[in-house]
């Protein structure tokens, strides 16, 4: 069974950092592709960055462009994303998604939660 | 960057009835389109991926068409577990998510 687990969530003040964890079970994690997203309350979902199997290409929204860093560790399959310069507009669930050939977030983690206030 | 329009933004119907959801790229995306749902609480579920194949697992009275600009997601005979938000998502540069259709019970 496919499972992709978030961790690293919490409380943060404007201006913090935190670090989210994703880690993979029930695949072969070095074959994916693979996301961070995160949704607001009451809100769509917005995507924020993206890593290819290897890790070698990662691209990123502008709205985390230069603030977040995706990262992947396949001999642990794991998924991270540092976040600094945190802002109160950052406060949502981060989930971590997979991509599968041509089918874009075909698998979610549960996500975690990160509140950003002071 | 490519925004993506959803239409419309709330939906009443009713159980058995056909509901078609509306999506609009600013340009062309060709078929690099998804739809998903999503129930209060939970993530995201693929349901369209490319347009119109369907992720397995989905029943088919969903489905999807369109290429370019325009497309749809239909419920053919809306069932009470599709009472959730839908969205849809362009990958043809990146990835921009509509802004979400809340399918409600009439």
């Amino acid at each position: 069974e496919v499972q992709l687990v978030e961790s690293g969530g919490g409380k943060v003040q404007p201006g913090g950092s935190l670090r989210l964890s994703c880690v993979a079970s029930g695949l072969h994690f070095d074959n994916y592709e693979m996301n961070w997203v995160r949704q607001a309350p009451g809100k769509a979902p917005e995507w924020l960055s993206y890593i290819s199997s290897s890790g070698y290409t990662t691209h990123y929204a502008d709205s985390v462009k230069g603030r977040f860093t995706i990262s992947r560790d396949n001999a642990e399959s794991s998924l991270f994303l540092q976040m600094n310069s945190l802002r109160v507009e950052d406060t949502a669930v981060y989930y971590c998604a997979r991509d599968r050939d041509t089918a874009p977030f075909d698998f979610w983690g549960q996500g975690t939660l990160v509140t950003v206030s002071s | 960057d490519i925004q993506m329009t959803q239409s419309p933004s709330t939906l009443s119907a009713s159980v058995g009835d056909r509901v078609t959801i509306t999506c609009r790229a600013s340009q062309n995306i060709n078929a690099w389109l998804a739809w998903y749902q999503q129930k209060p609480g939970k993530a995201p579920k693929l349901l369209i991926y490319k347009a119109s194949s369907l992720e397995s697992g989905v029943p088919s009275r969903f489905s999807g068409s369109g290429s370019g600009t325009e497309f749809t997601l239909t419920i053919s005979s809306l069932q009470p577990d599709d009472f959730a938000t839908y969205y849809c998502l362009q990958f043809k540069r990146y990835r921009t998510f509509g802004q979400g259709t809340k399918v409600e019970i009439k």
